[in-house]
């Protein structure tokens, strides 16, 4: 069964870039089957759709996200990043990577990682 | 505001079937296939149902799901303390090119 787990740094100072990386075990994030996804939850908030990479290197992000985020493949780690860039406060939530596939957003999710925003 | 719209609480008694519903519009529920997830408290969601009503593996048939139209429904029969969760919706939608989630329900067994 596939398993993921978020890691990076819990604080963020305000206009810097937040780092996540989420390792990958259990299943080959080269499958073409799947996509590889984040989503982010602020505090007491709903979920929020991020964006996800294919093993093909093709990405999509959320219009309201995509001026600052990357997400970027590390086939030999079976791991992918999440960068995003110009952090404010309301970017404060528990980060959670998910493999997606066609027609489903997140039929595996990892654990969740808290990263706050604050100098 | 979120796209697609929960009822922000949902509560029944143990042995009552609830039902939670969603509504979109024709460009996310209206065309395209809804997904609902369980998120049990300081835990990460989990995807209970797929394509409007299919139950991924371990899923008890105790929850459905259905859809017409521009909404959407998840129904929990024979409802535990166990159930209590938040319950989201999710669907493409295609004027936002994105995954849109509902605004999630708490559902309280009394």
């Amino acid at each position: 069964q596939v398993q993921l787990q978020e890691s990076g740094p819990g604080l963020v100072k305000p206009s810097q870039t937040l780092s996540l990386t989420c390792t990958v075990s259990g299943g080959s994030i080269s499958s073409g089957d799947y996509y590889w996804s984040w989503i982010r939850q602020p505090p007491g908030k709903g979920l929020e759709w991020i964006g996800y990479i294919h093993y093909s290197g093709r990405t999509h992000y959320n219009p309201s996200l995509k001026s600052r985020v990357t997400i970027s493949l590390e086939r030999s780690k079976n791991q992918f990043s999440l960068k995003l860039s110009s952090v404010t406060a309301t970017d404060t939530a528990v980060y959670y990577c998910a493999r997606d596939r066609e027609g489903v957003a997140g039929d595996y999710w990892g654990q969740g990682a808290l990263v706050t925003v604050s100098s | 505001q979120s796209v697609l719209t929960q009822p922000p609480s949902a509560s029944g008694t143990p042995g009552q079937r609830v039902t939670i519903s969603c509504s979109g519009s024709s460009s996310n529920i209206g065309g395209n296939i809804v997904n609902w997830y369980q998120q049990l408290p300081g835990t990460a969601p989990k995807l209970l149902i797929y394509t409007n009503n299919q139950r991924p593996s371990g899923v008890p048939d105790r929850f459905s799901g259905s859809k017409s139209g521009t909404s959407a429904s998840l129904a929990i029969s024979g409802l535990q303390s166990e159930h209590e969760a938040d319950y989201y919706c999710a669907t493409w939608d295609d004027g936002l090119n994105c995954w849109v989630f509902g605004g999630g329900t708490k559902l309280t067994v009394l």
